[in-house]
């Protein structure tokens, strides 16, 4: 157990609907990542948030948007869901972004039907 | 931008046998890092190895230790006395040292351990 904690674990949902994933990182830890697992992409890079700002952004498409909150957890917002869009989101954790290891959460299997 | 290779999509070893995955990269800094990630059925990413750029020995972690060539970019990792828990995709990723980077992973290696 890495001690980051993602909700919920899976989610089934339509194309067109939104949906959020939540994070919460290790105690301790003021950096959140989000990456994306799907088969024909492998694992990307979503976005970073320190300390309750954004730090980095990567392949995240427009209709995903991300946030902080001072309790330091973290939601990832899905919105006009695509097919393409199911995979495995992962939230990992760091105590500061110049810390190298992330630890991962457990993930949340999307499924869009 | 970076990039991370890993060549086998699949590997096979025999119980209690030695085998290495194999991972290159493509990087114009001199300071990173690199970690092995191991991803079994659960799907949880577990943290395997992490080796720094500076350092010229190469980490070990009990049977998991790595090869670490920086003028090759070459990142090999060697598991020693093969256990059935360690059937699982192994991914080598790639962190600059600069702080606001992401992990750059490799496709994977899925490791098949034989009885």
């Amino acid at each position: 157990d890495s001690g980051v904690t993602q909700t919920p674990k899976h989610l089934i949902t339509a194309t067109g609907q939104r949906v959020t994933l939540r994070c919460s990182p290790r105690s301790g830890d003021l950096s959140v990542y989000w990456y994306q697992q799907s088969l024909d992409q492998g694992l990307q890079f979503l976005i970073q948030y320190y300390n309750g700002e954004e730090r980095a952004k990567g392949n995240i498409l427009e209709r995903f948007s991300a946030q902080q909150f001072p309790d330091l957890h973290s939601e990832l917002n899905l919105s006009s869901l695509e097919l393409g869009d199911s995979a495995l989101y992962f939230c990992a954790s760091s105590v500061d972004p110049s810390v190298h290891e992330q630890y991962f959460g457990p993930g949340t299997r999307l499924t869009v039907t | 931008a970076q990039t991370v290779t890993q060549s086998q999509p699949e590997m096979s070893v025999q119980e209690a046998e030695t085998v290495t995955l194999s991972c290159t990269y493509d990087t114009s800094e001199s300071d990173y890092y690199l970690f092995w990630y191991k991803q079994p059925p659960s799907r949880q990413m577990i943290l395997v190895i992490r080796q720094e750029a500076y350092k010229q020995q190469n980490a070990t972690e009990n049977r998991f230790s790595v090869n670490f060539q920086k003028a090759a970019k070459s990142f090999s990792l060697k598991i020693s006395d093969s256990q059935l828990g360690d059937a699982a995709m192994y991914f080598c990723a790639y962190r600059s040292r600069s702080g606001n980077t992401p992990l750059v992973f490799g496709k994977g290696t899925r490791l098949s351990v034989i009885a």
